[in-house]
């Protein structure tokens, strides 16, 4: 089956800075990969998402980034904030059918 | 607005006890899954259901059934309860379909095994 391996399980950024976080997986079958934020207490809610067609995607200071070839894809955050403390997710599925998520980064934004 | 439902936020059972977590949708998702989630192991499944009656198991479905008699609610059961199966369960929920493959979750149940 799908393995995601996800880093780094910790980030911690001074206010403004950027955060990247990484996901690689292994079944070249996976076209669909989203992202989850979960804050401390609350469910994962999906703040970015990206499929196999497409190599970049960008929504506000948020991005994400999708190599193919390699099997990574990359979450990118600028201008950090310190409401973007949280635990960052990503995931991999076969068309929405099976997800396979990562361990999981708990980043912390310093002000 | 998707809402996702779980029948409890927090459970405490002992040991051998059967024990039902309920989740229900109001969306008229085809997809229902059941997560467990635990401190750096991330989200794991245990199983998914894309259908009325229909299910599949995930990565992880010892220990656990499934029951979906209704599109809105999918039932997670812990037959035996175990020790090993405190955690936090989340229930999520998604259209079947390209384009379509968000998955909304529900709050969660910590359940606590004692």
């Amino acid at each position: 089956g799908e393995n995601v391996e996800q880093h780094p399980s910790t980030l911690s950024v001074q206010e403004g800075d950027s955060a990247v976080i990484k996901c690689t997986y292994s079944d070249s079958a996976s076209n669909y990969f989203p992202w989850y934020k979960q804050e401390l207490g609350k469910r994962p809610q999906l703040i970015i998402d990206i499929r196999s067609n497409v190599g970049e995607k960008k929504d506000q200071r948020i991005a994400v980034t999708l190599n193919k070839t390699a099997k990574h894809f990359s979450l990118h955050i600028t201008e950090t904030q310190p409401e973007d403390s949280a635990v960052y997710f990503c995931a991999a599925s076969i068309s929405g059918n099976q997800f396979y998520f990562g361990t999981g980064t708990s980043l912390t934004v310093i002000p | 607005d998707v809402k996702v439902t779980q029948s409890s936020r927090y459970l405490v059972k002992r040991t051998g006890e059967k024990v039902f977590l309920e989740c229900v949708q109001d969306m008229d998702h085809e997809n229902m899954f059941w997560y467990r989630q635990d401190p750096g192991l991330g989200l794991r499944l245990i199983y998914f259901s894309y259908d009325v009656k229909m299910k599949e198991k995930g990565d992880i479905p010892e220990g656990y059934s499934v029951s979906r008699e209704k599109k809105e609610r999918f039932s997670l059961i812990l037959e035996s309860a175990s020790t090993n199966q405190t955690s936090m369960y989340l229930c999520a929920s998604s259209l079947r379909g390209i384009y379509q493959e968000t998955q909304y979750f529900g709050p969660g149940t910590r359940l606590l095994v004692l």
